[in-house]
């Protein structure tokens, strides 16, 4: 089955605490990127990266980092999680390009994190 | 920068009711529009997508969306609304300042009472 594979699904943290989240699509998607969802802010793109060893920031990406060793994988990576990193975190995949028509995002299920 | 806005943040129809949910966007070309649905604990569903040709398009689950230049509007519709309906829906264009992004709105949630 295609799909977008995102672990942890839940995660309670304290502040400081390094954590990673992991990202694993199994469509051989040359695009990958997260997203992080607010109440009244929709999503808003974190990071994506167009290629393996190719990444850049997106909206915010402030307090993040990420990596793209192999095509599939694409973890996100909090070095010192705060409080207002707590959120639903979308990891997101595409074949090609969304302009053009002919792309769409695939989307994980979504990880809730929380930071005390 | 584009812009999304869904006007109404919640939505209640009764089951059987037809449905519009609004999307307005701001973008100075042909845009490349999206709605997804979000259901509880889920991730994020395409419905369907507009990039050119016919402005009214079809999705699944049997939602349709039309687009109206004159308006600068993707409104999002279904004929009768069933209780597995419910969920959040979110519109989106694809930007065209950032690679490979989508720029959502806020969101509408639908709730369907019996």
């Amino acid at each position: 089955e295609a799909q977008v594979t995102q672990n942890p699904r839940y995660l309670i943290t304290v502040t400081g605490k390094k954590l990673t989240v992991t990202c694993s699509q199994n469509m051989n998607h040359e695009y990958m990127s997260w997203y992080r969802q607010d109440p009244g802010l929709g999503l808003r793109q974190i990071y994506y990266s167009m290629n393996v060893e190719v990444t850049d920031k997106g909206d915010v990406p402030e307090g993040y980092k990420v990596s793209r060793k192999e095509k599939r994988n694409f973890p996100l990576i909090l070095e010192s999680p705060s409080p207002n990193q707590t959120s639903l975190y979308f990891c997101a995949s595409s074949f090609t390009r969304l302009a053009g028509g002919a792309g769409e995002l695939f989307f994980g299920e979504g990880s809730r994190l929380t930071v005390l | 920068a584009q812009s999304v806005t869904q006007p109404d943040i919640h939505i209640t129809v009764s089951e059987g009711a037809s449905l519009e949910l609004r999307c307005n966007y701001s973008y100075g070309a042909t845009p490349y529009l999206f709605w997804y649905v979000q259901s509880p604990g889920q991730g994020l569903q395409l419905l369907l997508k507009y990039f050119s040709g016919d402005t009214l398009v079809q999705g699944i689950k049997g939602f349709e969306a039309e687009f109206k230049r004159s308006q600068s509007s993707f409104n999002l519709r279904k004929p009768s609304v069933h209780w597995s309906d419910a969920a959040e829906y979110f519109c989106a264009v694809v930007s065209n300042t950032g690679f490979q992004k989508l720029v959502f709105g806020t969101g509408t949630r639908l709730l369907v009472s019996p």
